[in-house]
């Protein structure tokens, strides 16, 4: 079983700012994948970026990217030149071994003008 | 483009008075998903389908039933909907059954039940 867990519910970035949003999971298999999902106000959910836990080089998608560390079993997102499009809900998940995603709670992003 | 389209985007029903979601799909996935998504909680698994291969999972409530007549649709019913059943749907879908597949999610349909 997996589980994951975002412990900031609620952050807020200043336009063209850098924020990091945190995720932790714990899991017993040993292939598996990390996710960033958002989720904008009223709008569908879109993947964000993607990990393999077997590839330690830190995945990056423009200004998204993420620092991965395998022993500490941490997945923290960082958006660069935050924009105000940026604003949504993020999910971080985790699938391993079978269909199912494991999702955290959400961690929800404001971006202040 | 191709996506994954969800109607109503809005729901509003009696409590006990059957309701159906619909969702489609224009990416020839092969997998489907039902997720239950509450207020400041994580998106929770209901039902996958690989093709017309049904599966629920297991604390699901008996309430939920769904449907997938082709591979393009799949149906939510919720059958006698309480109070508590009042959340965010979410429609998903994968190419296929492995872990490292991306999963395309429609907008939801937010359900009210008075």
């Amino acid at each position: 079983a997996q589980t994951v867990t975002q412990s900031q519910p609620e952050m807020s970035v200043q336009e063209a700012e850098t924020v990091t949003l945190s995720c932790t999971y714990d899991t017993s298999e040993s292939d598996y994948y990390l996710f960033w999902y958002k989720q904008p106000p009223s709008r569908q959910m879109i993947l964000v970026i993607r990990q393999e836990a077997y590839k330690q080089q830190n995945a990056t998608e423009n200004r998204f990217s993420v620092n991965f560390q395998k022993a500490a079993k941490s997945f923290s997102l960082k958006i660069s030149d935050s924009q105000l499009g940026d604003a949504a809900m993020y999910f971080c998940a985790t699938g391993a071994g079978s269909y199912q995603l494991t999702f955290g709670k959400g961690t929800k992003l404001s971006v202040i003008p | 483009d191709a996506m994954v389209i969800q109607n109503p985007r809005y729901q509003v029903t009696q409590f006990g008075k059957p309701v159906t979601l619909s969702c489609s799909q224009t990416l020839n996935h092969n997998v489907m998903y039902w997720y239950q998504q509450k207020s400041s909680q994580a998106p929770k698994l209901l039902f996958h389908y690989y093709d017309k291969d049904f599966n629920n999972e297991a604390d699901t409530p008996d309430n939920f039933q769904s449907r997938r007549p082709n591979t393009s649709f799949c149906f939510l019913d919720i059958r006698s909907p309480g109070l508590g059943d009042a959340a965010m749907y979410l429609c998903a879908t994968s190419r296929v059954y492995v872990p490292s597949d991306t999963q395309y999610f429609g907008p939801g349909t937010r359900l009210t039940v008075l």
